[in-house]
């Protein structure tokens, strides 16, 4: 079935450093993917998208490239903030249509000033 | 606008009580979604509805869950009797475009069982 891997967090890196999260997926088509960030004692929300191969998403100064190639979406933010430090999930959404968004188990970020 | 609303925000209670959660979900939307999250296990999917109908509720742990969706503004998550190992943050999520669509997500319930 559809999966999803994200790296293994907890990701910890000092202000206006560089930041990657991993993930790939496996999927029958081309999904949908989705970055999610949860900040803490929040609920989950929609940080970027994108439905196609080759888009670019990006939203907050983050950013990640829908590569088929590869099957990955990496997250990327070239200068990390102290209020960017939160869990952030991977997802994609199936061209089937009958099942729901399927999550990574997300990565833990802490930015240290 | 508003977004999904969950209530209670805490909660706690003793082994053995009902519990029930609830959810407003956002207006239009016609899919909604009830997810729990803990350390050990993540985010789990607990079930889901559209347009008011169970569509799949094979991630309820025990008969100890159930869940409703009486009508397009309201959904409970219930469980009875209650223990210790269902502590958690339970989520609810609803989305515009079905179940593959982008979802919006409450501020979640977080459940302590004593």
């Amino acid at each position: 079935g559809d999966s999803v891997t994200q790296m293994e967090g907890p990701v910890t890196l000092s202000e206006e450093a560089f930041l990657t999260i991993n993930c790939t997926y496996t999927a029958t088509g081309y999904p949908s993917l989705f970055w999610y960030v949860q900040y803490p004692g929040e609920g989950l929300q929609l940080l970027l998208k994108a439905t196609k191969a080759d888009d670019k998403g990006s939203n907050k100064g983050f950013e990640a490239t829908y590569r088929k190639e590869t099957t990955s979406f990496h997250l990327e933010k070239g200068s990390v903030q102290v209020s960017d430090s939160a869990v952030y999930f991977c997802a994609l959404s199936a061209i089937s249509g009958n099942t729901p968004l399927v999550f990574g188990k997300g990565t833990r970020l802490s930015v240290i000033a | 606008d508003a977004g999904v609303i969950q209530s209670p925000r805490h909660e706690v209670t003793e082994m053995g009580q009902e519990v029930t959660l609830r959810c407003k979900p956002i207006s239009g939307h016609n899919s909604l979604f009830w997810y729990r999250q803990t350390m050990m296990r993540g985010l789990e999917l607990l079930i889901y509805f559209n347009n008011n109908v169970p569509i799949d509720d094979s991630g309820m742990p025990e008969d100890r869950f159930s869940a409703k969706m009486p009508n397009a503004s309201f959904s409970t998550l219930k469980i009875q009797p209650s223990e210790p190992r269902d502590s958690a943050v339970y989520f609810c999520a609803s989305s515009l475009a079905g179940i593959t669509g982008e979802l919006f997500f409450g501020e979640g319930s977080r459940l302590t069982v004593l």
